[in-house]
């Protein structure tokens, strides 16, 4: 299995910008989960999808992130405009909650920079 | 609620010294337990799990935790520090059947030689 894929790994822009990070989460695996990692907050759940539906957002810190999960396996987070304090790594994450223990597998994480 | 506290953001080692990282827990319900790793540059894996079936858990790695219940406690040990040990530590507790997962603030490890 390839693990969870993330793309891009780096990402440089302007504020203003609008910005999509992309995850592909394991093959059936039902519920996945993008994260952001920052020095100053540590790891932060943004939202969880189960079964491709958003079923908790409440971590999404502003209207300018939003996320979609169109089909089990391709999700987007999106920023729009891109800040400078949005700068941090995102990472995704996907579970199968139908298994016994909830173990999330991680993606590389993309690391964005907003200038 | 459930919480995790995890003691020492930064913890120092010499190589070839034994390995603690400290670990305790809030859950009102029977924990799961988890600690992952991160290396410079990538995202997290899992090291290992505590899912009730015995409560001295081994991992991955070299590593190893132990449940104490009366302690609410998971601490993540080994024997013999490597260089290649050097990473940022994350402690996660998860009750059976929810998908939300509680991650500590992490713990760096750096390995001295």
């Amino acid at each position: 299995d390839a693990g969870v894929i993330q793309s891009p790994r780096h990402e440089v822009t302007e504020m203003g910008q609008e910005v999509t990070l992309r995850c592909k989460p394991i093959s059936g695996h039902n519920s996945l989960f993008w994260y952001r990692q920052t020095m100053m907050r540590g790891l932060e759940l943004l939202i969880y999808f189960n079964n491709n539906v958003p079923i908790d957002d409440s971590g999404m810190p502003e209207d300018r992130f939003s996320a979609k999960m169109p089909n089990a396996s391709f999700s987007t987070l999106k920023i729009q405009p891109s800040e400078p304090r949005d700068s941090a790594v995102y990472f995704c994450a996907s579970s199968n909650l139908a298994g016994k223990y909830n173990e999330q597998f991680f993606g590389p994480g993309t690391r964005l920079t907003v200038l | 609620a459930q919480s995790v506290t995890q003691l020492g953001s930064h913890v120092s080692v010499s190589e070839g010294a034994l390995v603690l990282l400290r670990c305790n827990y809030s859950s009102s319900v029977p924990p799961y337990l988890f600690w992952y790793v991160q290396y410079p540059n990538q995202g997290l894996q899992l090291l290992l799990k505590y899912t009730s079936a015995a409560t001295l858990v081994k991992g991955i790695n070299g590593f190893e935790a132990e449940f104490k219940k009366s302690e609410t406690s998971f601490h993540l040990t080994k024997p013999s520090a490597h260089m290649s040990d050097a990473a940022e530590y994350f402690c996660a507790v998860g009750p059976s059947g929810t998908y939300k997962y509680i991650f500590g603030t992490g713990t760096r490890l750096k390995v001295l030689a």
